[in-house]
């Protein structure tokens, strides 16, 4: 069936350095990425988004990047803040008789000032 | 509070007893989803509704119950059959894709079940 795995499960970044998290899915029909970021006790919030009509997203201190062939997907952010300190999850969409999404397990990321 | 309104926030269940889980959301989405969230496993649906008065099962539907009577509203009840049911519930609503343009979800705020 359809799977979205993500990779590292947690990651530790000093403040200032760049993190990534990256996703596989198995559905090539799957044409809308979202991302979104869990801060801890808190709902899930979509912060960036990439449809598979483009390969590369940025807004401010984040980017997403999407390889269709591969199969891959990137979360990449730049000049982490101890704020940036959540669970990020990836999901992929499929527009069928309902939008199907895919997540992924999270990753647990945590920014050390 | 972002538009749509999980209630209560935590909720202790006894064994062998039914609860329900409230979503409201007054963003005008036509469709609204149930969501279980475990650690290390992500989300996964449980049921999802795109119109009043019609609902589907997602993946892991045995022992929940929902019904949409309204747009604004998509009760999840956990019945006595769910046999593992502490976990974090999530709902979430989103626009029709009447363009066949997908956008993402906002989620409610949580409810934390724990069976005692």
């Amino acid at each position: 069936g359809e799977n979205v795995e993500q990779h590292p499960s947690t990651l530790s970044v000093q403040e200032g350095d760049s993190a990534v998290i990256k996703c596989t899915y198995s559905d090539s029909a799957s044409n809308y990425f979202p991302w979104y970021k869990q801060e801890l006790g808190k709902r899930p919030q979509l912060i960036i988004d990439i449809r598979s009509n483009v390969g590369e997203k940025k807004d401010q201190r984040i980017a997403v990047t999407l390889n269709k062939t591969a199969k891959h997907f990137s979360l990449h952010i730049t000049e982490t803040q101890p704020e940036d300190s959540a669970v990020y999850f990836c999901a992929a969409s499929i527009k069928t008789s309902y939008d199907k999404v895919i997540f992924g397990p999270g990753t647990s990321l945590s920014v050390i000032p | 509070d972002g538009g749509i309104t999980q209630s209560p926030k935590y909720l202790f269940r006894k064994e062998g007893q039914n609860v329900t889980l409230s979503c409201e959301q007054n963003l005008n989405h036509d469709a609204m989803y149930w969501y279980r969230q475990d650690p290390g496993q992500g989300l996964r649906l449980i049921y999802y509704s795109q119109i009043v008065n019609d609902f589907q099962k997602g993946d892991i539907a045995e022992g929940y119950s929902v019904s949409r009577e309204k747009k604004e509203s998509f009760p999840l009840t956990v019945t006595s059959a769910q046999k593992n049911p502490t976990a974090f519930y999530l709902c979430a609503s989103k626009r029709a894709n009447r363009d066949r343009d997908l956008n993402g979800y906002t989620f409610g705020s949580g409810t934390r079940l724990t069976v005692v």
